[in-house]
C-alpha cells in the first residue's frame, strides 16, 4: 500500500529535550515536505526536499532542521523545543514539485 | 506571493442541503495548480482534487463538484446532499509552477453535517 508513515503519532515532551519525528515514504517519491498546522492558520510548510542531500527553507523554518540522507526518509528535527512549538505536525510526499502532496496521519506534539 | 482565502470559518448545515465552500486565491503565474482536501475528525488529510491553471472545466465527482473561476480567481466546492459524514475542516491549497514544492494553504473551512 502506497503510503507516508510518521512516528510519533502523539508526543508530549519538555522545553529543550531534543526530538526527532520521523517519516517515510514507500512510493520513491523525489519531494518531500512538513508542515505545521495551527488553528486558523491553516498549514504552514517548515522545510521540503527535492531530493536526496537537497532541502530548502519553508515559510516557518525557524526552531526546525532537516535531513534528507535517503530518498524514502525525511527526518524533522527538534533541537531545543519550545512551547510556541507545540503544534500538528504533517509530513508530505510528491513525485513532483507540483504533483499532488500525498500526507502522513500527523504527529501532535505538545511542548510543556 | 501566492495566498489563498477561505473566508468561511464554519458552516452548518442539515443533511441533504446543498453547500459551497468559496476558494480565492491570489498569484501572479500564468501556470498554477489548485487542489481541495479533507481533513476529517480523525485527522488525516485526504486528497479530494488537483486542477491546473489551463484547465477551466467543472469537474463533478459524484456528490462533490468544483468550480474554476480564472476571471475571479475561485476555486469553489459544492457538496450536493450533505451526509453526516461529510463533516470535516476543508482546505483549499495552491501551488505554483516554480520548481519548488510549496503548496500554499487556506485557513480551511469547518462544515458540521447534522442529521
Amino acid at each position: 500500500e502506497a503510503q507516508v508513515t510518521q512516528n510519533p503519532r502523539y508526543l508530549i515532551t519538555v522545553t529543550g529535550k531534543k526530538l526527532t519525528v520521523t517519516c517515510s515514504q514507500n512510493m520513491n517519491h523525489e519531494y518531500m515536505s512538513w508542515y505545521r498546522q495551527d488553528p486558523g492558520l491553516g498549514l504552514r510548510q517548515i522545510y521540503y526536499s527535492m531530493n536526496v542531500e537537497v532541502t530548502d527553507k519553508g515559510d516557518v523554518p525557524e526552531g526546525y532542521k532537516v535531513s534528507r540522507k535517503e530518498k524514502r526518509n525525511f527526518p524533522l528535527i527538534l533541537e531545543s523545543p519550545s512551547p510556541n512549538q507545540t503544534s500538528l505536525y504533517f509530513c508530505a510526499s510528491s513525485s513532483s514539485a507540483t504533483d499532488t502532496q500525498y500526507f502522513g496521519p500527523g504527529t501532535r506534539l505538545t511542548v510543556l | 506571493a501566492q495566498k489563498v482565502t477561505q473566508a468561511q470559518t464554519e458552516i452548518s448545515v442539515v443533511e441533504k442541503e446543498d453547500v459551497t465552500l468559496d476558494c480565492v486565491y491570489e498569484t501572479r503565474d500564468t501556470t498554477y495548480y489548485l487542489f481541495w482536501y479533507k481533513q476529517p475528525p480523525s485527522g488525516e488529510l485526504v486528497f479530494l482534487i488537483r486542477r491546473n491553471s489551463f484547465d477551466e472545466q467543472n469537474e463533478i465527482s459524484g456528490r462533490y463538484s468544483w468550480n474554476f473561476q480564472k476571471s475571479t480567481s475561485s476555486f469553489n466546492f459544492t457538496i450536493t446532499a450533505s451526509q453526516v459524514v461529510d463533516s470535516a475542516v476543508y482546505f483549499c491549497a495552491l501551488s505554483e509552477a516554480t520548481g519548488f514544492q510549496k503548496l500554499v494553504f487556506g485557513t480551511g473551512t469547518r462544515l458540521l453535517v447534522s442529521p
